[in-house]
């Protein structure tokens, strides 16, 4: 069964940086690219980049570049999204979800559970 | 202008039908975009619904019911997902989303309510 395990709720601080994991399970996981969305309270989704966990070639949204980072540790089956220089408006939860394949290509079959990342002083 | 543009709530009673609407912005033509549905519940991930682009081009997510489905309106350059025989359990959020130049763009989501 495929699964996607994320980290704990983060509290940070304005300017500071905060880092998210994400475990895969169930699938092989150099076989499928990771993509990271989040969710501000009450908001819509905004898509943040990808990693493909195979290569660790990176892609990530226009809105993102310059402050985020997307690596992975193939032996623990873990990815990371760490995102700099926090603001208030960071504040939402992240969420990891896996690109499918065959017929399920450019679809996001898999998502984890979410980590909310609260900025506050 | 937002890329897409959805209504930020619907509601409509049990047993009945809803067309969840999501417009491209002008200039980008809703022909050639697969046009993906997903469905979030309060405190959960999203799920994948349905992608469509056309009747030979479609891909119904896995346990999806049937009463489930995509279409377009080209006069109104914009995607759509039919709900028929609506339940208490479609309640939630709906988000559209297409693959643009190579970013992820998704709607602001629409809010289902049931009753």
């Amino acid at each position: 069964q495929v699964q996607l395990v994320q980290s704990g709720a983060e509290v940070k601080q304005p300017g500071a940086s905060v880092k998210v994991s994400c475990t895969a399970y169930g699938y092989v996981f150099t076989d499928y690219y990771i993509h990271w969305v989040r969710q501000a309270p009450g908001q819509g989704l905004e898509w943040m980049g990808w990693i493909n966990p195979n290569s660790g070639g990176t892609h990530y949204a226009q809105n993102f570049q310059g402050r985020v980072t997307m690596t992975r540790v193939t032996s623990i089956r873990t990815v990371y999204v760490e995102l700099n220089r926090l603001r208030s408006d960071d504040t939402a939860a992240y969420y990891c979800a896996r690109e499918g394949s065959g017929n399920y290509e450019d679809v996001f079959d898999s998502w984890g559970q979410g980590t909310l990342v609260t900025v506050s002083s | 202008q937002a890329v897409l543009t959805q209504p930020s709530s619907l509601s409509a009673s049990p047993g009945a039908s809803a067309s969840l609407t999501c417009t491209l912005r002008s200039g980008i033509n809703v022909d050639t975009y697969r046009i993906y549905w997903y469905q979030q519940k309060p405190g959960s991930p999203p799920r994948f619904l349905l992608r469509y682009k056309s009747d030979s081009d479609k891909q119904q997510g896995s346990g999806v019911p049937s009463r489930f489905s995509g279409s377009k309106d080209a006069s109104a350059n914009a995607g759509i997902l039919f709900i028929s025989g609506l339940q208490s359990e479609d309640e939630g959020d709906y988000h559209c989303m297409i693959w643009h130049n190579s970013a992820s763009v998704f709607g602001g989501g629409t809010k289902l309510t049931v009753l």
